[in-house]
């Protein structure tokens, strides 16, 4: 099936640091473009997206860039603080507009 | 109020036993899907449903089955339970025509198989 990478696998920055994560995908027919953050013990939680329209968006600290030529997207946590330590997922719309394919994850630690 | 309710919480079977995982939508989507979260393999899609018609199957397993009795109901049926099922299984939905924007995630049933 569709595969999405995602590095790190795990993340350890300073606060008021930036952490960046990456994913690539393997599709050219996908859209759109999901971040969701998960809690210990929780659901993911959407907390930005992209459609391959834009190359990039921001939500107050949070920046995600998208490349569709190199099929890759990024998410950039602006001056990190210890509540942004999580786990994090990037995401694609697999072909057609289906279900999304979930990269593997990258645990963020953000230490005062 | 929880818009997609997963049931139960928490759920521990035997090597072999046979278990209904149930999910509800109430935010009025058309397409749902199952998710498997493990340590091996964080959110592994399975299924999709819209309309009540399977869309995609990722799970190479016929153990695993979905079943849709109403169009916001998307329950898995998991057969000869192994230790290797121990996961947390998360139902999602969205509303298809939407882009997926409105994917929304319930709260997940932790399955022990002991």
């Amino acid at each position: 099936g569709e595969q999405v990478e995602q590095l790190p696998s795990i993340l350890r920055v300073q606060e008021r640091s930036s952490a960046s994560i990456n994913c690539t995908y393997e599709n050219s027919a996908s859209n759109y473009f999901p971040w969701y953050k998960q809690e210990p013990g929780e659901n993911p939680k959407l907390i930005i997206d992209i459609r391959s329209n834009m190359e990039r968006k921001q939500i107050q600290g949070l920046i995600v860039l998208l490349d569709k030529k190199a099929k890759r997207f990024s998410l950039h946590i602006t001056d990190t603080q210890p509540a942004d330590s999580a786990m994090y997922f990037c995401a694609a719309s697999a072909k057609g507009g289906r279900a999304l394919i979930f990269g593997t994850g990258t645990t963020v630690s953000v230490s005062p | 109020d929880p818009k997609i309710i997963q049931k139960p919480k928490y759920l521990v079977a035997v090597t072999g036993s046979e278990k209904i995982l149930i999910c509800e939508q109430y935010l009025g989507h058309n397409a749902m899907y199952w998710y498997r979260q493990s340590a091996k393999k964080p959110l592994e899609f399975m299924f999709s449903y819209s309309y009540q018609k399977l869309m995609d199957n990722q799970t190479a397993s016929s153990r695993f089955q979905p079943q849709s009795s109403k169009k916001n109901h998307l329950d898995l049926q998991i057969t000869a339970l192994k230790p290797d099922d121990s996961a947390t299984y998360f139902c999602a939905s969205s509303h298809r025509d939407r882009g997926n924007s409105d994917y929304t995630f319930g709260s997940g049933t932790r399955l022990l198989v002991i």
